[in-house]
């Protein structure tokens, strides 16, 4: 069975410093991956994803994740935190021949300190 | 980029009411969408795939009876909580799909909360 993990519910880092999100996946079959950002009371704006071409994916407010499927990881990285990036994010896989469906992970809250 | 829209954005009913939550694709047009359901602190379950012009498939656990949907266009799609409940209220979110296969984006609405008294 196909299924998503995120490392830790909540991250807290301060303004300027590294963000790290970490993403786990199990599939049988090659993954899609997604990272998906969402504001409070709001819905999911896309951030990056991951189809099978460059491991490396490059997303919008800097954003960006590897795909090492050694690891099994999608992790999600910025290499200096805003403030404006506070929000929930959840990491979701989809599969090959498929409708499109997304099993997402439990999503992690980063905060932000000034 | 695609907009997804989603009416109302809140609901407040009382128990034993239906409501219906509108779910469109503003400026293309969505073979697929999918309804999901949060609640507060969690993530998104996907309660069910609707595709234009057929039945909506529901996942495992998910009324369907309760949770009507209707994919009438290829731009709108409605979810129907029949004789809601205390326990129904929720963040109820929509997305939408152009295209077939797991790689395409989903573009998401930006929710309804509905609060059943």
């Amino acid at each position: 069975a196909q299924s998503v993990t995120q490392l830790g519910s909540h991250v807290s880092v301060s303004e300027g410093a590294l963000v790290l999100l970490r993403c786990n996946y199990s599939s049988s079959v090659p993954p899609y991956l997604f990272w998906y950002v969402q504001y409070p009371n709001q819905g999911l704006q896309l951030l990056l994803k991951y189809t099978s071409a460059a491991t490396l994916v490059k997303g919008i407010n800097g954003f960006e994740a590897e795909f090492k499927k050694s690891e099994t990881s999608f992790h999600l990285t910025k290499p200096s935190a805003h403030m404006s990036d506070a929000a929930e994010y959840f990491c979701a896989v989809s599969f090959s021949g498929n409708t499109g469906k997304l099993i997402f992970g439990q999503g992690t809250t980063l905060q932000v300190k000034p | 980029g695609a907009v997804v829209s989603q009416h109302p954005s809140r609901v407040i009913c009382k128990s034993g009411t239906s409501v219906k939550i509108e779910c469109r694709s503003l400026d293309f047009q969505a073979t697929t969408m999918f309804w999901y359901r949060q609640f507060p602190k969690k993530s998104l379950m996907l309660m069910a795939t609707s595709n234009e012009g057929s039945k909506a498939t529901y996942e495992q656990g998910v009324e369907k009876d309760k949770f009507l949907i209707n994919h009438a266009s290829l731009t709108l799609s409605t979810l129907t909580v029949t004789s809601a409940h205390p326990e129904d209220s929720s963040f109820y979110i929509c997305s939408a799909i152009t295209g077939t296969g797991g790689h395409n984006e989903q573009f998401f609405g930006p929710g309804t909360r509905l609060t059943v008294l």
